[in-house]
């Protein structure tokens, strides 16, 4: 069966500071892979997705950027950290082919001060 | 106006109460529906996928999709404490990215 993994599932960090998430799946290939940030008591909001290796859309300018230098890797970064980036994060991945359900990692609480 | 939109509650009721959970969309295109229940703390977790109008059943779930009237439903039976979380509603074209409700929190008082 598949799994994905997100670590480390709490991160407090300086302003200005660097960042680095990482998320893994395991058991399938070539997954569409993606980042959100959920802000306290809010909605899903889609930061990057990828269908393949290098292969990276973002969905909003911001402070962030996403790589995929393995299938089954995903790295959320940042050169600076803001006060703004603090949030809940969270990897997720599905099949591609259209309509596919997503499944989720158990995100990361990133707190900046 | 936003695509999907989902009351974010807060829903409380009593252990026992059926609970309707709702969400109205205005894209025609919204070909396959999910519910997803995420914990304090935790990443959301499928609870329900269906494609066709009409009704899916799982255990004390029922999930319901009328897209003449674009709105779908989550039912709970028997509602239980360990179903307090929020639950979210999702959306999808043919295309592979979901369109999100914002979540409606529950809690269910034993």
């Amino acid at each position: 069966s598949q799994t994905i993994h997100q670590w480390p599932a709490t991160l407090v960090q300086p302003v200005g500071s660097p960042l680095s998430l990482e998320c893994t799946v395991e058991g399938t290939s070539n997954p569409n892979l993606y980042w959100y940030r959920q802000a306290a008591g809010r909605g899903l909001q889609l930061l990057f997705y990828s269908v393949g290796i290098g292969q990276i859309s973002s969905e909003v300018p911001q402070n962030l950027s996403a790589s995929r230098p393995q299938d089954r890797q995903f790295i959320l970064s940042s050169k600076k950290l803001l006060l703004s980036d603090s949030g809940f994060y969270l990897c997720a991945w599905n099949m591609g082919g259209g309509g596919q359900p997503q499944h989720f990692g158990d995100g990361t609480r990133l707190s900046i001060l | 106006q936003k695509e999907v939109e989902q009351d974010p509650g807060p829903l409380s009721v009593p252990e026992g109460a059926i609970v309707s959970l709702n969400c109205t969309y205005s894209n025609s295109a919204f070909q396959y529906f999910m519910w997803y229940r995420q914990y304090s703390r935790k990443g959301p977790e499928l609870l329900m996928y269906t494609y066709s109008s009409g009704n899916k059943e799982d255990g004390r779930f029922t999930a319901q999709v009328d897209k003449s009237s674009k709105y779908i439903s989550l039912f709970i039976r028997d509602s239980q404490p360990s179903d307090s979380a929020t639950y979210l509603c999702a959306m999808v074209t043919s295309g592979s990215r979901l369109t999100f409700g914002e979540g409606t929190q529950l809690t269910v008082n034993p």
